[in-house]
């Protein structure tokens, strides 16, 4: 049974540009949530997806959205970047109605 | 999700028992407490769920009383390894439901 994967592991971006954060679930697993966890603080939930629509969404902007494929891995993307996207983004898979997430090893962030 | 407190930061030996509390008055009736230990730059991982009583694991404890309004996580004979974050997470894993950590309790083992 493969863990989480997300890709890239690091990343830099200047302000204004977009990005693409890249997540495959555990095996047999149908929903797949992003967070954003800034230095020092716990992750902040962004959004849910369960067989590739959206189930749930956080306290974030339009301009982070995200897709679930058939397979049920899963992209984020995030358009016209600010500085303040700096962090580590999660990406966690779970099977729906369960409460344990499994978690990826993130993708750092840095704009500047 | 049911809001949830922890202690900011928490300082124990090696070799001793760590209790951590949590506190969740919200808490629903179909509601289950989830914990999570976090490393730096890693993403969180599951120690151990329960819903009432009593549950252990090989890694931990995790005890509930009746009332569900609090718990605490066990952590046996702590080594300098399980210096990490923990966090307490009550709820479901749902529809439209948004799921909230909070900022955890800083555990730091000392040699």
């Amino acid at each position: 049974e493969t863990g989480v994967t997300q890709s890239p592991t690091h990343l830099i971006k200047t302000r204004g540009q977009q990005v693409t954060l890249r997540c495959s679930s555990q095996s047999g697993h149908n929903t797949v949530s992003w967070y954003q966890q800034a230095l020092g603080q716990g992750p902040q939930f962004i959004f849910q997806y369960y067989r590739e629509e959206e189930n749930g969404r956080g306290n974030f902007p339009p301009r982070f959205s995200g897709l679930q494929f058939p397979n049920y891995s899963s992209e984020l993307n995030v358009n016209a970047l600010e500085l303040d996207d700096s962090a580590l983004y999660l990406c966690a898979s779970s099977d729906q109605g369960k409460e344990t997430q499994y978690f990826g090893p993130g993708t750092r962030l840095l704009v500047l | 999700l049911a809001k949830t407190t922890q202690p900011i930061s928490m300082d124990s030996y090696e070799g001793q028992e760590v209790n951590i509390t949590c506190s969740h008055n919200n808490i629903a009736t179909n509601d289950y407490i989830t914990w999570y230990q976090q490393f730096p730059s890693q993403g969180p991982r599951f120690i151990i769920q329960g819903y009432k009583t009593k549950v252990t694991n090989e890694v931990a404890s995790l005890f509930i009383p009746a009332d569900r309004k609090s718990s605490t996580l066990s952590l046996p004979r702590v080594s300098l390894s399980d210096t990490a974050v923990y966090y307490c997470l009550v709820g479901m894993v749902d529809r439209d439901d948004k799921i909230i950590f909070g900022k955890g309790t800083r555990l730091h083992i000392l040699p």
